[in-house]
């Protein structure tokens, strides 16, 4: 997607181990939102940033945490990889106002075995 | 809490067919109600937001719209690209642009 980018797109990693998911945006915005979508839930957010070291957490944040260091990348890190946590990670962005909605990524599809 | 359940949860529609879909929500303070649409694979992509209580949206052949409980997305003689999920989200009273997504529907129309 234009202005985003997730990296990776797919990766199996071991229960236990930590694993760092990037999302890159070149379109200056403020707002960045990480959410995971599961059959039955829907996408659910996880954590979220307002600005470079301000974040906060969402409502499934529990083994999850996050870093923004620069207005164009925040990671989300999971400290250590349990089966639950297989999903499809999306990153968003979104400019201030937010009448436009959030511009997703193409998502990073996770699985704990 | 705010809370978006989507109606139904699969619709399959002969090509031509119109149809509407259902978002229900209760909300603290409606910012915005967004829909969006999303293809097998792909991350969501923004369709429309609304604001307020009798407020329509066109796009194509989709037309969103909006009442205190409620918005529908109806679709006027659907095509196959149409199929896709659809997602329902809202935006509370709270600050940040936080959005809570409904569980979408999945159209499908054939040929």
């Amino acid at each position: 997607d234009a202005g985003i980018t997730q990296s990776p797109r797919h990766k199996v990693t071991e229960t236990g181990t930590p694993v760092t998911l990037r999302c890159h945006q070149t379109e200056n915005h403020r707002y960045m939102y990480w959410y995971r979508q599961d059959p039955g839930h829907g996408l659910r957010l996880i954590h979220y940033s307002y600005g470079v070291k301000d974040t906060d957490k969402g409502e499934v944040s529990d083994g999850y945490s996050v870093s923004r260091s620069k207005t164009e990348d925040f990671l989300l890190t999971l400290e250590s990889a349990t089966s639950s946590q297989t999903s499809v990670y999306f990153c968003a962005i979104t400019a201030a106002g937010f009448e436009v909605g959030y511009t997703f990524g193409s998502g990073t599809r996770l699985t704990v075995v | 809490e705010d809370q978006v359940t989507q109606s139904p949860e699969a619709l399959r529609l002969q090509e031509g067919e119109s149809s509407s879909l259902n978002c229900s929500y209760t909300v603290s303070g409606l910012r915005g109600l967004f829909w969006y649409r999303q293809d097998p694979g792909k991350g969501p992509e923004f369709l429309f937001t609304l604001y307020s209580a009798g407020e329509e949206k066109e796009k194509e052949r989709l037309k969103a719209t909006l009442t205190k409980k409620e918005s529908f997305l109806h679709i006027t003689a659907p095509k196959p690209e149409d199929s896709a999920t659809y997602l329902c989200a809202v935006q509370g009273g709270t600050s940040y642009g936080k959005l809570t997504f409904g569980q979408g529907t999945i159209l499908t129309v054939h040929p």
